[in-house]
């Protein structure tokens, strides 16, 4: 059983250039999540899916977009990356059904460096 | 906004001793409490979880404890190993049970050998 599986694991990116980060889950799970994990400042919400075809904005979403592809896949797309970009993303998703109180799976996460 | 305070930030104990992490949380109608263990280079892992109609639930030695009054819930490890070290994260839902998890900003524990 994969889970969540995120690519790529490492990427460096030059200020300017764009890139999409990929995340698929095989749990059948409704709502997926992007989180960023910065030094000190826990985990932030970026952006979310609650169900296919529906997008939302978290707590941190200038410079991204999503993407829900289909019940399995949801892409965030960094369109100009910046320093304050360097990151590491983790992408989650959680059991349909339940409402709130769920267990998020997470991915092993995607290490961005934006020089 | 809602916030989740974590403490503390970091801390070290011996092989054998007990570890608590404590948090607060601000809005009163979060119901859903997790905890999660990260480890280095992974993906963070629910350990256990504790929902507002229970006052403490416990696996092995990990127990979790929840004032809803207080608006604190607090982690507790006893006996302590080398493999506990790691960075733990709690969570609070916000916004009714559809909301999303906010993080607390993670401590990370050392357990000395």
């Amino acid at each position: 059983n994969a889970g969540v599986t995120q690519t790529p694991k490492f990427q460096v990116l030059k200020t300017g250039q764009s890139m999409t980060l990929q995340c698929a889950q095989d749990m059948n799970h409704n709502s997926m999540y992007w989180y960023r994990q910065d030094p000190g400042m826990g985990l932030r919400l970026i952006y979310y899916s609650a169900s296919e075809g529906t997008t939302d904005k978290g707590e941190v979403p200038n410079g991204y977009n999503v993407s829900r592809l289909n019940k399995r896949e949801f892409s965030l797309r960094l369109e100009s990356a910046a320093p304050s970009q360097t990151s590491v993303y983790f992408c989650a998703s959680r059991v349909p059904g339940q409402g709130a109180n769920t267990e998020a799976f997470f991915g092993q996460g995607t290490r961005l460096t934006v020089v | 906004g809602e916030n989740v305070e974590q403490h503390p930030s970091t801390l070290s104990v011996q092989e054998g001793d007990s570890a608590v992490i404590k948090c607060t949380y601000s809005d009163s109608a979060s119901n859903y409490f997790p905890w999660y263990k990260q480890e280095l280079g992974k993906g963070p892992q629910l350990i256990i979880d504790i929902r507002s109609n229970v006052g403490e639930k416990k696996d092995q030695r990990i127990a979790v404890t929840l004032n809803k009054t207080a608006k604190h819930f607090s982690l507790h490890i006893t006996e302590t190993q080398p493999e506990d070290s790691a960075v733990y994260f709690c969570a609070a839902n916000y916004g009714g049970s559809q909301g999303n998890l906010i993080f607390g900003k993670g401590t990370k524990l050392s357990v000395k050998p």
